[in-house]
């Protein structure tokens, strides 16, 4: 089964902390995306990652693809609460793939 | 910024009802997309497309849905017969060529079937 699992699936933390989400499987990915979805809204995406131990920066926000291109983590530095919103990992298998495959989302609350 | 554009914003269709969604890709893309969100669920591929055919499709696209570029900027999605079950979140997605999964959404359509 082609699955994409994130981790964890609520998160609700202090502004000014530090936080990191999983996205793991057991499959080789050829890229992952990483979107942020607000509610009633399409994803957006925030970054692709394309080879192994990648690591992308965009502002506070640092994204990493495991060396064997099977998992990546979005790490968010001193947490605001405009980063509140579900975070979704979604992967293509192979190059070329038509399709992505979604995890299931990370919901993320940053308190004042 | 160029941006996927997606209409109607909401579709509210009885039963068994045909429906069409409408989706404007980004100008200079080729492949184009789409998925679908039960509410509360994950994201869900349906079908993509490529040099005005289905290249790839799932298990959901069965023989009541059809997808058609009429024309140089529509991409539509096309259900023949509603049932209860398709009420969810309509995504239409786009990619340039060389970035398959770097797809790009529009801001969906909600189709409530009753």
């Amino acid at each position: 089964t082609q699955l994409l699992e994130q981790s964890p699936q609520f998160l609700s933390i202090q502004e000014g902390e530090n936080l990191t989400v999983y996205c793991n499987s057991s499959s080789v990915f050829s890229s992952l995306q990483w979107y942020r979805q607000e509610p009633g809204e399409g994803p957006v995406l925030l970054v692709t990652v394309v080879t192994g131990g990648e690591v992308k920066k965009l502002k506070r926000l640092t994204f990493q693809f495991g060396d064997a291109r099977k998992d990546s983590s979005l790490h968010i530095t001193a947490a605001q609460p405009g980063d509140t919103g579900l975070y979704l990992c979604a992967g293509a298998l192979i190059q070329g793939a038509q399709k992505l495959v979604f995890g299931q989302g990370t919901r993320l609350t940053i308190n004042p | 910024e160029p941006e996927v554009t997606q209409t109607p914003s909401h579709q509210v269709t009885q039963m068994g009802q045909e429906v069409i969604l409408r989706c404007v890709p980004i100008s200079n893309h080729l492949y184009f997309y789409w998925y679908r969100q039960i509410l509360g669920q994950k994201v869900e591929f349906l079908v993509s497309f490529y040099n005005n055919e289905i290249s790839e499709k799932s298990e959901i696209f069965d023989d009541q849905f059809s997808v058609e570029r009429p024309d140089g900027s529509n991409f539509t999605l096309k259900i023949r017969s509603t049932k209860l079950e398709d009420s969810a979140m309509y995504f239409c997605a786009s990619s340039a060529l060389g970035t398959w999964g770097t797809q790009y959404f529009g801001p969906g359509t909600r189709l409530t079937v009753l």
